[in-house]
């Protein structure tokens, strides 16, 4: 069972457009986290979000979490081929381990 | 060294042989986690260890997969019997409470040919 859903599956954009990624469950989380994995690497966390609603920023990226803390969205202004990689979606059960979503990943093209 | 570090970076090995995977978490993290990921997914959840004791290994898939972590430091994951469909690459992480931020090696990519 897969409790996070991330959509697109796959995405393929210009260089300079914008773009959304979704995480989705029907769960309820205490928070959720966002990781970006280049090739080769491990994933690298982006950002933790808490309270439902909440929107944080890194430079060009956009995070939000639901009102109901069910799910999460990622926006990317201005796509840059080094933004390029597989956006993971992760959340800490109750006894603090952590899981992952199924990913998007994003292919930016110069 | 200053990140997580596992080894062999790629390990090759013929159906039914046994292996391990070694993962060496950041100095003073007391979780470490290990995951396998297959191309262009998520990483599955296998173990997770808080200190010597695994907290949660209800990811482990069957009894050919083991892990230990002995000294509360290094961990080794173990698989017996491997088979073709065991190939992927199997990440590690560590962070330095239950809660804080987790910290991820560049894994060891598992063929089974």
């Amino acid at each position: 069972t897969q409790l996070l859903e991330q959509s697109p599956q796959f995405l393929s954009i210009q260089e300079g457009e914008n773009l959304t990624v979704y995480c989705n469950s029907s769960s309820v989380f205490s928070s959720l986290q966002w990781y970006r994995q280049e090739p080769g690497e491990g994933p690298v966390l982006l950002v933790t979000v808490v309270t439902g609603g909440e929107v944080k920023k890194l430079k060009r990226l956009t995070f939000q979490f639901g009102d109901a803390r069910k799910d999460s969205s990622l926006h990317i202004t201005a796509a840059q081929t080094g933004d390029t990689g597989l956006y993971l979606c992760a959340f800490r059960t109750g006894a603090n381990n952590l899981f992952f979503g199924t990913g998007t990943r994003l292919t930016v093209i110069p | 060294g200053a990140g997580v570090s596992q080894t062999p970076s790629n390990k090759v090995t013929e159906k039914g042989k046994y292996v391990e995977l070694r993962c060496d978490p950041i100095s003073g993290h007391t979780a470490l986690y290990w995951y396998r990921q297959s191309l262009g997914q998520g990483p599955e959840f296998l173990i997770y260890f808080q200190g010597t004791g695994a907290a949660d290994d209800s990811g482990l898939p069957n009894d050919r997969f083991f892990a230990v972590r002995p000294e509360g430091s290094v961990s080794t994951l173990k698989i017996q019997r491997t088979e073709r469909g065991d190939s992927a690459v199997y990440l590690c992480a560590s962070s330095r409470q239950w809660n804080t931020e987790a910290f991820f090696g560049q894994g060891t990519r598992l063929t089974v040919v």
